[in-house]
């Protein structure tokens, strides 16, 4: 159980290009999702906190024009890029989680690579 | 582009040895722990948590360690094996707020 899948898996744009990211619970409503960024050698970095049909909790430093989530159902957050640059080349990953409001874990979808051109 | 990465501290155990995995946390007050498992180019996946309210937990062929007094994490892997060959990461949670994430340690099983 708590299945998480991540899509796509790996993509390549030129720069200036939007790139989309879905996180889907599979067999779990998801009340929170969290979106995570993630460079070589390094640990996790949350970029954001989503609850269902409410605006995400962005991060010191992280933009919330440039990183846009949307969290509309229970089974679904979406991370876009906005007009990704080089820069913004990471490994993206999503988690989510049953309950906000109580230690449960966060189960992980297997990453997203974005590199931009 | 992506900033240089670091090194992550290296475990290299034999096969078939036990491996201890340790990790130092910073707030005292957080009250819930979790070790994950991530691969090459995979998401972390869980491996065991406990609460606060203890100080050891066994799954199959892991044991977590909790000392509160000097805030210090173990996993331990008993009989560990080429598919055990991953970063592992602690991560600590302080009831209901968000994970913080240790810097990982990369296990290395030799054969």
């Amino acid at each position: 159980g708590a299945v998480v899948s991540q899509h796509p898996s790996w993509v390549i744009c030129k720069s200036g290009t939007s790139v989309k990211i879905e996180c889907r619970s599979l067999d779990f409503q998801a009340t929170t999702m969290f979106w995570y960024r993630q460079f070589p050698k390094q640990s996790l970095m949350l970029m954001a906190t989503s609850n269902e049909g409410s605006k995400a909790t962005y991060e010191q430093g992280v933009e919330k024009d440039k990183f846009l989530i949307n969290h509309a159902s229970l089974t679904l957050s979406t991370l876009t890029v906005t007009s990704a640059h080089p820069e913004d080349s990471s490994f993206y990953i999503c988690s989510a989680s049953y309950n906000s409001g109580s230690n449960q874990p966060q189960h992980f979808g297997d990453g997203t690579r974005l590199s931009i051109l | 582009g992506e900033s240089v990465g670091l090194h992550l501290p290296t475990l290299s155990v034999q096969e078939g040895d036990n491996s201890i995995i340790n990790c130092a946390y910073s707030n005292s007050a957080s009250d819930y722990f979790i070790w994950y498992k991530q691969e090459s180019g995979k998401g972390p996946q869980f491996i065991i948590d406990i609460r606060s309210n203890m100080d050891k937990r066994q799954g199959q062929r892991v044991t977590v360690l909790l000392n509160k007094t000097v805030k210090h994490l173990s996993l331990q892997i008993a009989a560990t094996q080429p598919g055990d060959s991953a970063v592992y990461f602690c991560a600590e949670n302080n009831y209901g707020q968000n994970f913080v994430f240790g810097p990982g340690t990369r296990l290395s099983v030799l054969p």
